[in-house]
């Protein structure tokens, strides 16, 4: 049972270029929820996707958006990148209601 | 005031101690509390959740204090594996998780 797959691992890319993460979610689970990790801080909540809508968004700038897919998967975008914007992002999947969280292991982006 | 605050540590314990956490969280509203390790340069991963009549894992204890709006989590007989950064959540929504992380507490279990 696969649980929750991002890719890619490591990303470097200069200030004002786009980039696109992506995350597939565990096996069963419909929902899914990006986060944003700074070196020593603890997750951030960028926003929510379920059925394919943003349901919930953190205090994150419209320069962050995303993609729910009708497998569930997800993409975030980031544009306009600044290098604050360097962190590990996390995907974490769940299935409707209260379920907890799978995290995946992370996309470690670096803004140069 | 940061929604959850936690005392950054680090804390140096030698194997087989008991240390206790603690965070407090600022919004009265939140429904429900976890408890989240995360290893150097890895994911989080679920402790264990919180449960307002306190509750036991092991060699974990979390007990939530809602009118003072804290959580604690105790850990009896340290292990080196405990080593870690322990997580300190809380949900406002009791539907699906848009999660409060506070930034977590260092554990540093030495032999």
């Amino acid at each position: 049972d696969a649980g929750v797959t991002q890719s890619p691992t490591h990303l470097i890319k200069t200030r004002g270029q786009q980039v696109t993460l992506r995350c597939s979610p565990k096996s069963g689970h419909d929902t899914v929820s990006w986060y944003q990790q700074a070196l020593g801080q603890g997750p951030q909540f960028i926003f929510q996707y379920y059925e394919e809508e943003e349901r919930q968004r953190g205090n994150f700038p419209d320069r962050f958006s995303g993609h729910q897919f009708p497998n569930y998967s997800s993409e975030l975008n980031v544009n306009a990148l600044l290098l604050g914007d360097s962190a590990l992002y996390l995907c974490a999947s769940s299935f409707t209601g209260d379920s907890p969280l799978h995290f995946g292991n992370g996309t470690r982006l670096t803004v140069t | 005031r940061k929604e959850v605050e936690q005392d950054p540590g680090p804390f140096n314990v030698p194997e087989g101690a008991t240390v206790a956490f603690n965070c407090t969280y600022s919004n009265s509203a939140s429904q429900s509390f976890f408890w989240y390790r995360q290893d150097c340069r890895k994911e989080p991963k679920l402790l264990m959740s919180v449960y307002s009549s306190g509750n036991e894992d092991g060699r974990f204890t979390a007990q939530l204090n809602r009118a003072s709006q804290y959580i604690s989590l105790l850990i009896r007989d340290s292990k080196l594996s405990d080593s870690a950064t322990y997580l300190c959540v809380v949900n406002i929504d009791t539907g699906r998780r848009a999660l409060t992380f506070g930034s977590g507490t260092r554990l540093q279990v030495q032999p």
